[in-house]
């Protein structure tokens, strides 16, 4: 059963702290995404990655950096939170496109 | 940037009722996907379409893409209580790997 992990899913944190998501594949997919999803806008991509140590950004990357040392295991950094940082952070995988997008649960973030 | 746009935004409807949702950009697209997410969970896929006039049908939900690959409909027949969640559109870019997600609707099935 192909499966996508996230670290927290919930956190909270105080404006300026450094924040780490972690996400973990076990299907040995090339592609991981990060994006967030707030009400109303969707999910918009922030970072994805196509291979280790590869990287490139999506839509939102501001505020944002991503970290990608082994296949399985890609990483969101919020350097310094921001109370615009609120939302819902879902990581997901693919082997190739356009194939399916397996998603993680979801860790829901306030910056307070 | 791209936008993929859903109608309607929300929708309540009785148990056994018939629905429609549409996802609409002025991009083309090489492949447009459908996910259904539930309260708590990441989206899980339902079905990719790739070719233009494309219709697929998983039981009673029914997927079609446009001819000119710029939008899709979701037509469900007799809504249950369990098509109850958020449904969203992404569209691929052919030589990308960006996924462009829609809006959402967010769909209710009252018993």
């Amino acid at each position: 059963d192909v499966k996508v992990t996230q670290s927290s899913r919930y956190l909270v944190k105080r404006t300026g702290e450094k924040v780490f998501l972690e996400c973990v594949q076990d299907m040995d997919h090339e592609n991981m995404f990060w994006y967030r999803q707030d009400p109303g806008l969707g999910l918009r991509l922030i970072y994805f990655s196509y291979d280790v140590k590869m990287k490139e950004k999506g839509d939102i990357p501001e505020g944002y950096s991503v970290s990608r040392e082994k296949k399985e295991r890609f990483s969101l950094i919020l350097e310094s939170a921001s109370t615009n940082q609120t939302s819902m952070y879902l990581c997901a995988s693919t082997q190739t496109s356009p194939e399916t997008q397996y998603f993680g649960p979801g860790t829901r973030l306030l910056v307070l | 940037t791209q936008l993929l746009e859903q109608s309607p935004q929300f929708l309540s409807i009785q148990e056994g009722e018939n629905l429609t949702v549409y996802c609409n950009s002025s991009s083309v697209f090489s492949s447009l996907q459908w996910y259904r997410q539930e309260p708590g969970e990441g989206p899980v896929l339902l079905v990719t379409v790739v070719t233009g006039g494309e219709v697929k049908k998983l039981k009673r939900l029914t997927f079609q893409f446009g001819d000119a690959r710029k939008d899709s409909s979701l037509h469900i027949t007799a809504a249950q209580p369990g098509d109850t969640g958020l449904y969203l559109c992404a569209g691929l870019t052919s030589g990308t790997y960006k996924y462009i997600f829609g809006t959402g609707t967010r769909l209710k099935v009252l018993a």
